[in-house]
């Protein structure tokens, strides 16, 4: 079964409009982490939010935030006033278990391929 | 400089070559990971290093092996190189908090 599932395969978005990424993740584990990570069209892999399960608040970092549902399993991106340098590849990750002693392994969705229109 | 550097960051090899991706890192780290990423699909994980002494293999280890020369050094070898190996391979390191650093990626293609 899919651990973690992006729907969106691509979204178009104009600038300036806010986005939200859709990520659902499936887990038994009761600690465990969430991340976001940006990867423009030259392949960097660039770490955006983080989230942990046990945390309070949803995460914000700028003009990202993560829209944590954990009863619904949920943990959407939400970038507000899109740029055009937005557009990349967005990738959705899980860490089972909160320490890194614990678990090496980020499981990692698909993506979303994001466009900003100008 | 970046914190994660990988060599060569492009790279075209012929079906049966031996190839290795090196990858070193300033960020001081003990923790140090190869990704290899497939069109369409997200990172998975090669092989894991703790500490110089401690390797370990991920989820797609077979057909590859690493070393880890020093703490700031982790190399990937493909001792026989085949086509599906053809991808997008990740450098990374991480302390014991919650982010990954990745380097910029090195593109393989075997043909």
């Amino acid at each position: 079964a899919q651990k973690i599932t992006q729907t969106q395969p691509g979204m178009f978005v104009q600038e300036k409009e806010a986005v939200t990424l859709d990520c659902t993740y499936d887990t038994s584990d009761p600690s465990y982490g969430l991340f976001w990570y940006k990867q423009p069209s030259s392949g960097e892999m660039i770490f955006l939010i983080y989230q942990g399960s046990y945390d309070q608040q949803n995460a914000t970092e700028g003009r990202y935030s993560l829209n944590f549902q954990k009863a619904r399993k949920s943990a959407n991106l939400v970038i507000s006033a899109s740029q055009l340098g937005d557009s990349a590849m967005y990738f959705c990750a899980m860490r089972e278990g909160l320490g890194w002693d614990s678990n090496y392994q980020l499981i990692w969705g698909a993506g979303t391929k994001l466009i900003i229109k100008p | 400089d970046a914190d994660v550097t990988q060599t060569p960051r492009n790279r075209i090899t012929k079906t049966g070559k031996r190839i290795m991706l090196e990858c070193s890192q300033t960020k001081g780290h003990d923790r140090m990971y190869w990704y290899r990423q497939d069109p369409g699909l997200g990172l998975r994980l090669i092989y894991y290093s703790f500490d110089v002494k401690d390797i370990n293999k991920g989820e797609i280890s077979d057909g590859y092996s690493v070393s880890r020369q020093a703490q700031a050094k982790f190399s990937l070898s493909l001792e026989s190189a085949i086509p599906n190996q053809t991808a997008l391979y990740f450098c990374a390191t991480s302390d014991q908090g919650n982010t990954i650093y990745f380097g910029e990626g090195s593109w393989l293609t075997v043909v």
